[in-house]
């Protein structure tokens, strides 16, 4: 059974920085590109950033490219998102999901979300 | 751009709904996609390629279109189909979700 297990999540200041996790399992982690998707309170889905297989292909949307960093460790199954220079239109529950498969970027399976709250 | 219609529909169980996807510019239809968001979960992928039916989806739900217009359709609503539907378009390096049609009983 494929499971996501999203984490570090939590309450950070405008301008600070967090990095979120997801470990995954039930499937060979490093056929398959992973990617955030977010979702602000109240709002609908804004895809954040994608990561191939091999991480050699890397893709960000407009409003987080220069400050986010996706990255995976194949060796632990999880794949991570740096977050930095944090504002508050970053608040949102940030799921991660696993790509059905290599060129088609539906989600076929989906973490639980972590909340991140930009906030002074 | 992909703009979903009507923001939200309401109807009663048993009846059938149909959901509208319209994207501003020509899409191959591998790259659309349907999701079934209940209040606090994730979302479920329905469709890929937009007319497949993913694991374990019944054959009430069923995917349309071409081109810019696409359509979700259920046929027989049971009480559990109440949410929220998004429709997802993926390129070659950007992803875009429709805004999503909130499904409520009438």
């Amino acid at each position: 059974e494929v499971q996501l297990l999203d984490s570090g999540g939590g309450l950070v200041q405008p301008g600070g920085s967090l990095r979120l996790s997801c470990a995954a399992s039930g499937f060979t982690f490093s056929n398959y590109a992973m990617t955030w998707v977010r979702q602000a309170p109240g709002k609908g889905l804004e895809w954040v950033s994608a990561i191939s297989g091999s991480a050699r292909s890397i893709y960000y949307a407009d409003s987080v490219k220069g400050r986010f960093t996706i990255s995976r460790d194949n060796s632990k199954n999880t794949v991570y998102l740096q977050m930095n220079s944090l504002r508050g239109d970053d608040t949102a529950v940030y799921f991660c999901a696993k790509n059905w498969r290599e060129g088609i970027a539906v989600y076929d399976n989906w973490g639980q979300g972590a909340l991140v709250t930009v906030s002074s | 751009v992909l703009t979903q219609s009507p923001g939200t529909l309401s109807l009663s169980p048993g009846e059938r709904a149909t959901l509208s996807c319209r994207a501003s510019q020509i899409i191959t239809t591998i790259s659309l996609g349907w999701y079934q968001q209940k209040p606090g979960q994730a979302p479920r992928l329905l469709i890929y390629g937009a007319s497949n039916r993913a694991t374990g989806i019944p054959d009430r739900f069923s995917g349309s279109g071409s081109g810019t217009d696409f359509t979700l359709s259920i046929s027989r609503l049971e009480p559990e189909d109440f949410a929220v539907y998004y429709c997802q378009w993926f390129g070659k390096s950007s992803v875009s979700f429709g805004q999503g049609t909130r499904l409520e009983i009438k």
